[in-house]
């Protein structure tokens, strides 16, 4: 079956602009995270939505970041004035209900010069 | 502050011996533990996995020990194969708390 599908795979975008990640996660995954892995760090997480409701917002690095679910379904990751300490590659895992092991997708690359 | 340590951040191993990677965490609220192998341009997959009632899980090749006094775990992978070179993730969650990950470990085998 489908696993968890991100677009655009790359995103090279300048100072300043706003940009969109989205997410879809595999079909009936309740859970839906969002990390990002900057260059030599480990992933660091984000956000997270069970449902369409994120009760764990505390990974947002700031005001810039914000993200939504719709329908349980497709979620997007939106930076704002994105900075070049933005640079990363921002993955979405997605999970059943009840289960602890995440499936990831294969992550949105994003450059910001 | 580091909730999930991967002391070392890269790892040479022969084909056909050992492979240890050593995690170490710190909240003693961390109940599951698993283990994920990121390629280069992939998402992580899932390894292996050990919950907190139990010291040792094995899948295959790989074993997963976990010793909740030192709060060290570790994965072992014997023998190693070329195609066991990627980077590992040590994550760790309870139940009020999203997956924290380590820095990881890159694995090269060499053949």
């Amino acid at each position: 079956g489908a696993g968890v599908s991100q677009s655009p795979s790359n995103k090279v975008t300048e100072k300043g602009k706003d940009v969109e990640l989205r997410c879809d996660p595999i079909s009936g995954h309740t859970a839906l995270y969002w990390y990002r892995q900057s260059l030599g760090q480990g992933l660091e997480f984000l956000i997270y939505f069970q449902g369409n409701s994120a009760p764990d917002k505390s990974g947002l690095p700031s005001d810039r970041f914000s993200a939504e679910r719709t329908g349980g379904s497709v979620s997007t990751l939106t930076i704002q004035r994105t900075q070049q300490e933005d640079s990363a590659v921002y993955l979405c895992a997605s999970s059943p209900l009840g289960g602890n092991e995440q499936f990831f997708g294969p992550g949105t690359r994003l450059t910001v010069l | 502050d580091q909730q999930v340590k991967q002391n070392s951040p890269s790892l040479s191993v022969q084909e056909g011996r050992i492979s240890i990677l050593n995690c170490d965490y710190t909240n003693s609220m961390f109940d599951y533990f698993l283990w994920y192998k990121k390629y280069p341009a992939e998402g992580p997959t899932f390894l292996i996995s050990i919950s907190s009632i139990k010291d040792k899980n094995e899948d295959g090749r790989f074993t997963v020990f976990l010793n909740k006094s030192a709060k060290h775990l570790s994965l072992h992978i014997v023998p190693s194969q070329p195609g066991d070179s990627a980077v590992y993730f040590c994550a760790a969650s309870a139940i009020t708390t999203p997956l924290v990950f380590g820095k990881g470990t890159r694995l090269s085998v060499i053949a």
